[in-house]
């Protein structure tokens, strides 16, 4: 079926500190892989994404990584800072369905 | 461009009435997908269209719930007789083409701010 597991379900880290969420999925064929931002009370935002033609991406304090091999994909947060602090969905597409299945969330608390 | 517009933010509705749920694409994006939100919960898919054509609709109810995206005007999604576990946020989202095609970027999903439904 269609899953995509994500872990922990919440993260407290101190301020400066690196974060760490991790996804696995189910459908190999799965091509496209994007991490959404979402604050309370606010729409989901797209911080990043990664296609299956490469294992890592990094977009200043974010980056991605991917093991096609092992069906799982991860977000890595450095240098964290209180605005980080939201809950965060990774996704995968599921190229035979048409459509994004989301994790279940991450919220991340960063401590000052 | 207006991004993905939905309408309303806020709606409160009384067990058995009706709830109507409106989604604008963002400009040039002819696919819209639904999905739910329960409080403290993720993104649940629900349906899947295009213009005038229900794509995929595996994630909804088969009771009380449908959706349309006609030739002209928004995307509704509308449930009939509410109850108080439809009490959720409603995020609508776009992209240019479906998540089936293999263009790189130009499937990236763009959600809408929602629509929390009530239930009285």
């Amino acid at each position: 079926g269609e899953n995509v597991e994500q872990h922990p379900s919440t993260l407290s880290v101190q301020e400066g500190d690196s974060a760490v969420i991790k996804c696995t999925y189910s459908d190999s064929a799965s091509n496209y892989f994007p991490w959404y931002k979402q604050e309370l009370g606010k729409r989901p935002q797209l911080i990043i994404d990664i296609r299956s033609n490469v294992g890592e991406k990094k977009d200043q304090r974010i980056a991605v990584t991917l093991n096609k091999t092992a069906k799982h994909f991860s977000l890595h947060i450095t240098e964290t800072q209180p605005e980080d602090s939201a809950v965060y969905f990774c996704a995968a597409r599921f190229v035979g369905a048409q459509k994004l299945v989301f994790g279940q969330g991450t919220r991340l608390t960063i401590n000052p | 461009n207006a991004g993905v517009m939905q309408n309303p933010r806020h709606l409160v509705r009384r067990r058995g009435q009706e709830a109507r749920l409106r989604c604008s694409p963002m400009k040039g994006h002819s696919h819209v997908y639904w999905y739910r939100q329960l409080p403290e919960e993720g993104l649940k898919f629900m349906v899947y269209l295009q213009k005038e054509n229900i794509i995929d609709e595996s994630g909804m109810p088969k009771e009380r719930f449908s959706a349309e995206f006609p030739k002209e005007g928004p995307s509704i999604l509308r449930i009939q007789q509410v109850v108080r576990g439809d009490s959720a946020a409603y995020f609508c989202a776009s992209s240019p083409v479906g998540q089936g095609a293999s263009s790189s970027g130009a499937n990236v999903l763009t959600f809408g701010a929602g629509s929390r439904l009530t239930v009285l």
